[in-house]
């Protein structure tokens, strides 16, 4: 099956600076894509999307590239937070059905 | 957060019982799903449904069953639970295809 990975398991930046979270995915017919956010005992949590039609999207000290041609998508944290250390993973839309394929996520920490 | 209620939050039980667990929401989405999340493996899609009584397969369907009678629950069930189903379970919902998925705080299931 198709599947969605990651490059990095974990991170560590200093309190202050940006954060760059990879990911690769393997199907190229994929248009939507899905950055989630998962803190220690909750549910995945909806950070940023985008689709295939274009190549970055910003939202709130977040932005998201999208790069076709080598199936690769990324996730920048501005201003790094203590509050933003989670797991982040990303999600590819693969079939009917809202149906995705998740990475296994990189733990982001940030040291105070 | 979505208004999405998982039940129960935990639950220890032993090899052969069934076991049911109920998400339940509030937001009249149509899209429905059942994930379990295990370590080293992104979000796998056990089940999902995209109306009442409408449900298909998803990856990690085996020894899951799912039933939707009413818009606003979900339920998955171990008919016979195996220690291999011990996993953190999340329900998910969405309002059409091609938006995000929205999570609940997950139900933690050990099977002993």
């Amino acid at each position: 099956g198709e599947s969605v990975g990651l490059h990095l398991p974990t991170l560590s930046v200093q309190e202050g600076d940006n954060s760059i979270i990879n990911c690769a995915y393997s199907n190229s017919a994929s248009d939507y894509f899905i950055w989630y956010k998962q803190e220690s005992g909750k549910g995945p949590q909806f950070i940023i999307d985008i689709r295939s039609n274009m190549d970055k999207r910003q939202g709130q000290r977040v932005t998201v590239l999208l790069n076709k041609t080598v199936k690769h998508l990324s996730l920048q944290i501005a201003a790094t937070q203590p509050g933003d250390s989670a797991v982040y993973f990303c999600a590819e839309e693969v079939a009917h059905g809202n149906q995705f394929y998740f990475g296994t996520g990189t733990s982001l920490t940030v040291i105070p | 957060d979505a208004g999405i209620t998982q039940s129960p939050r935990h639950k220890v039980t032993e090899t052969g019982t069934p076991v049911t667990l109920r998400c339940h929401q509030t937001e009249n989405h149509r899209y429905m799903y059942w994930y379990r999340q295990d370590p080293g493996h992104g979000l796998r899609l056990i089940h999902y449904s995209y109306g009442v009584k409408d449900t298909d397969k998803g990856e990690v369907s085996d020894g899951y069953s799912v039933s939707r009678s009413k818009t606003e629950d979900f339920l998955l069930t171990l008919e016979s639970a195996t220690s291999s189903q011990t996993s953190v379970y999340f329900c998910a919902i969405s309002d059409q295809v091609g938006q995000p998925q929205h999570f609940g705080d997950g139900t933690r299931l050990s099977i002993l």
